[in-house]
């Protein structure tokens, strides 16, 4: 157990709607990064959260956005859904600057837009 | 742009043998390179971390070597299991975030 968690575990939302995911960083660590991991394909980088602040961005578009709070916890806010948009959404937390160190992932929420 | 591709996609073995997983990367300015192992329907579990200026780690029978000059890697399994079942992916961390290749879906039969 990594103890990064994510919620909801599951959720299905209907094209043009909006959708708000969380995640709660491992203790102790101060970054926060996405990634989205559609059937079959490896993750692909969403954005990373630092200091509340967002301090890198995939190619996504600006409707995919994001926070980070005061207690490293961060949210994932997808508008105008459409149905590519239907993935495996991970959230990974870690200790910045040291580059070096490992990243711990959630069990993810899996998002179905119908 | 780094990109990392993973052969073979997919792999089915007997319980028993010894596998070798290979993963490329096209740009050698990496962080360090990470093999995560995911099953089913779950998230991402870390398997070894390798800093760019090792040469390879070992953790119970898994050992993964990187070679950073060629833009490779692998991940060497010992005596696999039924248990071992699962897809493999290998991320590189070339600035803030990593770099995933597809995965290689591996299947070790009883």
């Amino acid at each position: 157990e990594t103890g990064v968690t994510q919620s909801p575990t599951h959720l299905i939302k209907t094209r043009g709607q909006q959708v708000t995911l969380r995640c709660s960083s491992q203790s102790g660590h101060n970054t926060v990064s996405w990634y989205q991991q559609a059937l079959g394909q490896g993750p692909q980088f969403i954005f990373q959260y630092y200091r509340e602040e967002e301090n890198g961005r995939g190619n996504f578009p600006p409707r995919f956005s994001g926070l980070q709070f005061p207690n490293y916890s961060s949210e994932l806010n997808v508008n105008a859904l459409e149905l590519d948009d239907s993935a495996l959404y991970l959230c990974a937390s870690s200790f910045y600057p040291r580059g070096g160190n490992t990243i711990y992932f959630g069990e993810g929420s899996w998002l179905t837009v119908v | 742009k780094q990109e990392v591709t993973q052969i073979p996609a997919a792999l089915s073995v007997p319980e028993g043998e010894n596998l070798v997983l290979n993963c490329s990367f096209t740009d050698s300015a990496i962080y360090n390179l990470q093999w995560f192992r995911q099953d089913p329907g779950k998230g991402l579990t870390s398997l070894l971390l390798i800093q760019s200026s090792q040469r390879e780690q070992t953790s119970g029978r898994l050992n993964a070597s990187l070679d950073k000059s060629s833009g490779r890697s692998t991940l060497y399994i010992a005596a696999s299991q039924p248990g071992d079942s699962a897809t493999y992916l290998c991320a590189v961390r070339d600035g803030q975030n990593f770099v995933f290749g597809p995965g290689t879906r591996l299947s070790v039969l009883p």
